[in-house]
């Protein structure tokens, strides 16, 4: 079946460090791809998607790119904020006829001062 | 836009009392309507898909008569969780789905927080 796998965390980085939060998947076909943020005591926020191999989906500084050959979807920024502390959620969805999404484990990201 | 809010955001029940908890799209319709259970340090764990009009579809595992989902309009969902028990506890998460030029995108209600005595 389809699978999402997330790297183990927490994730503890300083402010102002690079972040790079692996996901690999595998699927029957070529789904759509979804990273998803949670916030202390909240439910999941969308921070990007790719819908197809070579798009690369940003927002707030954060980026992933959708690498069919190697089945990823790392997620990376340049420069982390302790703003930034949550748990990511990687995801994808199957675009065929309905589909629900299948989330990996999720990542906890730590960011001191 | 795109927003998706939960009713209560928390609640504290005697066992054996029913609970339920709504889920609305904002500002949009959402054909469908997905609700999920979250475990401490875990993933999402999708109970149920609701489509407006008809009765949930519910994943391998999951009481349909223990978890009673009604998806009354375009715009709200219901989950109630009936004869709740202590191992009922837990954070539970709604999503509403939008179909645009790039497909289909879920989005997620803040959660309700279910702790029973």
């Amino acid at each position: 079946g389809n699978s999402v796998t997330q790297m183990e965390g927490p994730v503890t980085l300083s402010e102002e460090a690079f972040l790079t939060i692996n996901c690999t998947y595998t699927a029957t076909g070529y789904p759509s791809l979804f990273w998803y943020v949670q916030y202390p005591g909240e439910g999941l926020q969308l921070l990007l998607k790719a819908t197809k191999a070579d798009d690369k989906g940003s927002n707030k500084g954060f980026e992933a790119t959708y690498r069919k050959e190697t089945t990823s979807f790392h997620l990376e920024k340049g420069s982390v904020q302790v703003s930034d502390s949550a748990v990511y959620f990687c995801a994808l969805r199957m675009n065929t006829g309905f589909q629900k999404l299948v989330f990996g484990t999720g990542t906890r990201l730590l960011v001191s001062p | 836009g795109a927003v998706v809010s939960q009713h209560p955001s928390w609640v504290i029940c005697k066992s054996g009392t029913s609970v339920k908890i709504e889920c609305r799209s904002l500002d949009f319709q959402a054909t469908t309507m997905f609700w999920y259970r979250q475990f401490p340090k875990q993933s999402l764990m999708l109970m149920a898909t609701s489509n407006e009009g008809s009765k949930a579809t519910y994943e391998q595992g999951v009481e349909k008569d223990k978890f009673l989902i009604n998806h009354a309009s375009l715009t709200l969902s219901t989950l109630t969780v009936t004869s709740a028990h202590p191992e009922d506890s837990s954070f539970y998460i709604c999503s509403a789905s939008v179909r645009g030029r790039g497909g289909e995108t879920q989005y997620f209600g803040p959660g309700t927080r279910l702790l029973v005595l």
